[in-house]
């Protein structure tokens, strides 16, 4: 069974500051990572995605997230914050070959403040 | 290229009443999901559908349910609501989600169903 640990419900930076939003994972095939953002009232739409190509993804905005192997880790940061990057952010996971058709397993989501 | 739609945004219903809930996938996707988010329980996975055939179901009660036709969009349906499926239900469509990572889950905006 896969499992999703997104450390922090609430994170808040000072705009220009590092944003660091922490994921872990637990997966018993290879996994695909995953990073999506939400705003209010609004779907999820993808910042980055790991597929067992490189270890650091790059995604949208700005963001970049560093797979883990050994610390089955996947965390998400961006070097200097924006006021549009608050929003709430959910890590997920989904496995190769297994028989999770379809299926996303999500943390429980980590909500980014931007202070002015 | 128009993306995943869902209609309608927001509903409100009657304990004990029924609610279908659509979604169009972007075109040319045969995979969708459906995913119920509450402050509670977060992300949730419902059920999955590709080619009209569910190939992979969620842990939730069989007054969920849901089809997928020929052009591949999908319903939902609850039935006998309950105050508790007061949710944002989320519906994600892709080229087809078993591949992992090599294609991406596109989210729509979502429904907001309030049970009264």
């Amino acid at each position: 069974a896969q499992s999703v640990t997104q450390l922090g419900s609430h994170v808040s930076v000072s705009e220009g500051a590092l944003v660091l939003l922490r994921c872990n994972y637990s997966s018993s095939v290879p996994p695909y990572l995953f990073w999506y953002v939400q705003y209010p009232n609004q779907g999820l739409q993808l910042l980055l995605k790991y597929t067992s190509a490189a270890t650091l993804v790059k995604g949208i905005n700005g963001f970049e997230a560093e797979f883990k192997k050994s610390e089955t880790s996947f965390h998400l940061t961006k070097p200097s914050a924006h006021m549009s990057d608050a929003a709430e952010y959910f890590c997920a996971v989904s496995d190769l070959g297994g028989t999770s058709y379809g299926k996303l397993t999500f943390g429980q989501g980590t909500i980014l403040t931007v202070h002015p | 290229k128009a993306g995943v739609t869902q209609t309608p945004r927001y509903l409100i219903k009657t304990r004990g009443q029924q609610v279908t809930l659509s979604c169009s996938p972007i075109s040319g996707h045969r995979s969708v999901s459906w995913y119920q988010q509450t402050p509670g329980q977060g992300l949730q996975f419902l059920f999955e559908y590709f080619s009209e055939t569910q190939r992979n179901k969620g842990n939730f009660p069989g007054r969920f349910s849901g089809r997928q036709f020929s052009n591949s969009r999908s319903e939902m349906n609850v039935s006998t609501l309950e105050l508790g499926d007061s949710a944002l239900y989320l519906c994600a469509s892709s080229l087809d989600i078993y591949r992992g990572g090599d294609t991406e889950a596109f989210f729509g905006q979502g429904t907001r169903l309030t049970v009264v």
